[in-house]
C-alpha cells in the first residue's frame, strides 16, 4: 500500500517568513494529493490540493509543488501570519478507484510574533 | 455547506466494554471513512465504505468493525475496548470520484480505562 513520509514534524518560523513542508510518496500510481489544515481542537480543512498532471497550484499565499519523478510534493506558505499556526497534514491517494487517503504524521507549524 | 455530525465529542468507557462511534452526513455522499489520529502518528485509516453495505479495511482494522445500514450513517464499533484503543477517532465522507478532498466531522475523543 501507499506510505506518506512527511517533514519536519516541527516548524517554528517568524511571522512574515516563509514555511514550507515536504511530504514523499511510494506508490507511483497515486494521483491525488491534498494539504489539511487542522487548528487546535477543530477538524482538519482541506486547504489546497494538486492532481498528478500538474507541477504547481497556487491560492493566495499557500502553494503546492508536485515533483512526479522523485514522488515527492510540498506545501510552501509565504507572509506567514499568526493565524497560519496549525498542524498540517499532507496525503495521497492512490488510482485504484477508491477514495482512499493515506495521511503523513503532520507538521506542527508555529509562526512566531 | 456540508456537514458531517459525530454523536460524541468527548466518551469515556471501561475496558472491554462494545463502544458505538457514530457518524451522519447529510449530502448523499457514496464514501464514508474512520480515521483514527495519534499524535506523531497522522491519521490512520481504520475502516472505509463506499456504498451501503460495502465495506472494506483500512490499514489498521484490528479491533474494530463498521455497519452501513443507510447511506448517511457510517458507525464504528469496538468489540470489546482497551486502553490501547484510547484515542480520537475522525469521520470523513466524500462523492465517489469527486474532486474534492474529504470533508472530516469534529472528532470523538474517547479514553478507554
Amino acid at each position: 500500500g501507499e506510505n506518506v513520509e512527511q517533514h519536519p514534524s516541527t516548524l517554528s518560523v517568524q511571522e512574515g517568513d516563509s514555511a514550507v513542508i515536504k511530504c514523499t510518496y511510494s506508490d507511483s500510481a497515486s494521483n491525488y494529493f491534498p494539504w489539511y489544515k487542522q487548528e487546535l481542537g477543530k477538524r482538519p480543512q482541506l486547504i489546497i490540493d494538486i492532481r498528478s498532471n500538474v507541477g504547481e497550484k497556487k491560492d493566495q499565499r499557500i502553494a503546492v509543488t508536485l515533483n512526479k519523478t522523485a514522488k515527492h510534493f510540498s506545501l510552501h506558505i509565504t507572509e506567514t501570519q499568526p493565524e497560519d499556526s496549525a498542524v498540517y497534514f499532507c496525503a495521497a491517494r492512490d488510482n485504484f478507484g477508491n477514495e482512499k487517503l493515506t495521511f503523513g504524521t503532520g507538521t506542527r507549524l508555529t509562526i512566531i510574533p | 455547506d456540508v456537514k458531517v455530525t459525530q454523536s460524541s465529542r468527548y466518551l469515556v468507557k471501561r475496558t472491554g466494554e462494545k463502544v458505538f462511534l457514530e457518524c451522519v452526513q447529510d449530502m448523499d455522499h457514496e464514501n464514508m471513512f474512520w480515521y483514527r489520529q495519534d499524535p506523531g502518528l497522522g491519521l490512520r485509516l481504520i475502516y472505509f465504505s463506499y456504498d451501503v453495505k460495502m465495506k472494506e479495511k483500512g490499514d489498521i482494522p484490528e479491533g474494530y468493525s463498521v455497519s452501513r445500514e443507510k447511506k448517511e450513517r457510517f458507525s464504528l464499533i469496538l468489540e470489546s475496548a482497551s486502553t490501547n484503543q484510547t484515542s480520537m477517532y475522525l469521520c470523513a465522507s466524500n462523492y465517489l470520484d469527486s474532486i474534492y478532498g474529504y470533508t472530516f466531522g469534529s472528532g470523538t475523543r474517547l479514553t478507554v480505562v
